[in-house]
């Protein structure tokens, strides 16, 4: 059955408190892999898009790697606006369906 | 500028109702989703639609129905069969999965 986890389920840093998420995922013809951040009670926003082990993302303070089974958000020296829940997504078959993880909720304090 | 409107942002449903969810997109995309999240679990796909006229059904699609009668439009009703439709309801499109899905702002359903 195809799964994704991601953990922690919450964290909490200090402003410049560097850190890392997680997704692993078991999955059957990935057909990418998806991060995605959400504020509360607002839709989720694109962030990044891994196909291939090996590769690496950056957006800002963020940085995206894959691996065979598993996916890492890099957060470099935080800061309270990177408060928020990140989720993570695989493609999986026709139709450009995303499966989505239940999220890592971070919260970045002074 | 171009994005996806979801409408209302709230929505109260009294037992036995249907209710209809609207999403509007001007983002010329073909394809069309609809995903539920509740607390403490991943978003769950609905429906989803790649093409006007077509769409099929997700993994949670009892008690749900969809149209794409136009290719902005991909309305959501939550029929009376739906037994637990309290949810945080999201709509998102895509051109392409290497862009990413644009998702609206949400719709929160409460039965009352």
């Amino acid at each position: 059955e195809d799964q994704v986890t991601q953990s922690p389920e919450a964290l909490r840093l200090q402003e410049g408190e560097s850190s890392s998420l997680n997704c692993s995922y078991t999955v059957s013809g990935l057909r990418g892999l998806f991060w995605y951040r959400q504020d509360p009670g607002k839709g989720p926003e694109f962030l990044f898009t891994l196909y291939s082990a090996g590769e690496e993302k950056e957006k800002e303070r963020l940085k995206a790697t894959l691996t065979k089974k598993e996916s890492f958000l890099h957060i470099t020296a935080p800061k309270p606006e990177d408060s928020a829940t990140y989720l993570c997504a695989v493609g999986l078959g026709g139709g450009n369906k995303l499966t989505f993880g239940t999220g890592t909720q971070l919260k970045v304090e002074l | 500028d171009g994005g996806i409107t979801q409408s209302p942002k709230y929505l109260f449903r009294k037992e036995g109702q249907n209710v209809t969810l609207s999403c509007e997109q001007n983002l010329n995309h073909d394809a069309m989703y609809w995903y539920r999240q509740d607390p403490g679990q991943g978003l769950r796909l609905i429906y989803y639609s790649q093409i006007v006229n077509d769409f099929q059904k997700g993994d949670i699609a009892e008690g749900y129905s969809v149209s794409r009668e136009k290719k902005e439009s991909f309305p959501l009703t939550v029929t009376s069969a739906q037994k637990n439709p309290t949810a945080f309801y999201l709509c998102a499109s895509t051109l392409g999965t290497a862009n990413g899905y644009t998702f609206g702002s949400g719709t929160r359903l409460t039965v009352v």
